[in-house]
C-alpha cells in the first residue's frame, strides 16, 4: 500500500480564496483524522470520520472550516474564505484501530501559505 | 488547553549519550500513550506505545517510562544516534471512555551531535 496520501504538498494562496486539501487513506482503514499543526499547539485535531461518518468535529476553528468523506477511500478539508492565520501543515491520518498498537499512519501533509 | 504537555521545545545530545524527552499529561481518562517521530517534510510516524497498566516498555534502543501518579512519561533513547534527530511528539488517549482520538503535544525536536 502507498500509504495516506495528501495533496497538494504545498499550497499558497491569496486570503478570501477558496481552498480544498485532499486525503486518500489507507485502504481498509475506517478511521480518517485531519490534524492541524503550529508551532503554539502542536497537533490539533480538527475532524474524524469512522466509516466515512464524522464523529467529532469539536476541533474545526470556525464555519470557514468545512470536511467531508463521500466515501472510504477519499476525503476534503475546505476552507472558505482562507485567512493568513490559516497557514499551517495539515496532516491526514488513517487508523484500524486509533489509540493503540501503531495509532495512525501520517500523510506527509500540506503546507498552506495564505497571504 | 493543552492536555498533554511537552514543556522542552528542544533537546540536543552527543552521539552515543543518552537523550530523554519528557511528557506530563492533565486528563486522568487518558490510558494508552504513543511517541511518534516526525522528519522534515514528513508525517509523524509511530515509535512506540505503553499501556497504562504498565510502567515500562522497551523496544529496542527506545524505552518509554509511564508514571501514572505523576501523569508522567519520558522516552529515553540509548544510544542516540545521529538518526535520531527528529521531533517527537507525544500522544494519549482515553480508551476506556470509547474515544478513538490522540491528543498530541507540541513536540520536542532532538539534534543529536556527532
Amino acid at each position: 500500500d502507498a500509504g495516506v496520501i495528501q495533496s497538494p504538498r504545498h499550497e499558497v494562496t491569496e486570503m478570501g480564496q477558496e481552498v480544498t486539501l485532499r486525503c486518500k487513506p489507507i485502504s481498509g482503514h475506517d478511521y480518517l483524522f485531519w490534524y492541524r499543526q503550529t508551532m503554539m499547539r502542536g497537533l490539533e485535531l480538527l475532524i474524524y470520520f469512522n466509516n466515512n461518518v464524522p464523529i467529532d468535529d469539536s476541533g474545526m476553528p470556525e464555519d470557514r472550516f468545512s470536511a467531508k468523506m463521500p466515501n472510504a477511500s477519499f476525503s476534503t478539508l475546505k476552507i472558505q474564505p482562507s485567512e493568513p492565520r490559516d497557514s499551517a501543515v495539515y496532516f491526514c491520518a488513517s487508523s484500524l484501530e486509533p489509540g493503540r498498537n501503531y495509532g495512525y499512519t501520517f500523510g506527509s501533509g500540506t503546507r498552506l501559505t495564505v497571504v | 488547553d493543552q492536555q498533554v504537555k511537552q514543556n522542552s521545545p528542544s533537546l540536543s545530545v552527543q552521539e552515543g549519550r543518552i537523550s530523554i524527552l519528557n511528557c506530563d499529561y492533565t486528563n486522568s481518562m487518558f490510558d494508552y500513550f504513543l511517541w511518534y517521530k516526525k522528519y522534515p517534510a514528513e508525517g509523524p510516524t509511530f515509535l512506540i506505545s505503553i499501556s497504562s497498566i504498565k510502567d515500562k516498555n522497551e523496544d529496542g534502543r527506545f524505552t518509554v517510562f509511564l508514571n501514572k501518579s505523576a501523569k508522567h512519561l519520558s522516552l529515553h533513547i540509548v544510544p542516540s544516534q545521529p538518526g535520531d534527530s527528529a521531533v517527537y511528539f507525544c500522544a494519549a488517549s482515553a480508551l476506556q471512555t470509547g474515544a478513538n482520538n490522540l491528543f498530541f503535544g507540541t513536540g520536542t525536536r532532538l539534534t543529536v551531535i556527532p
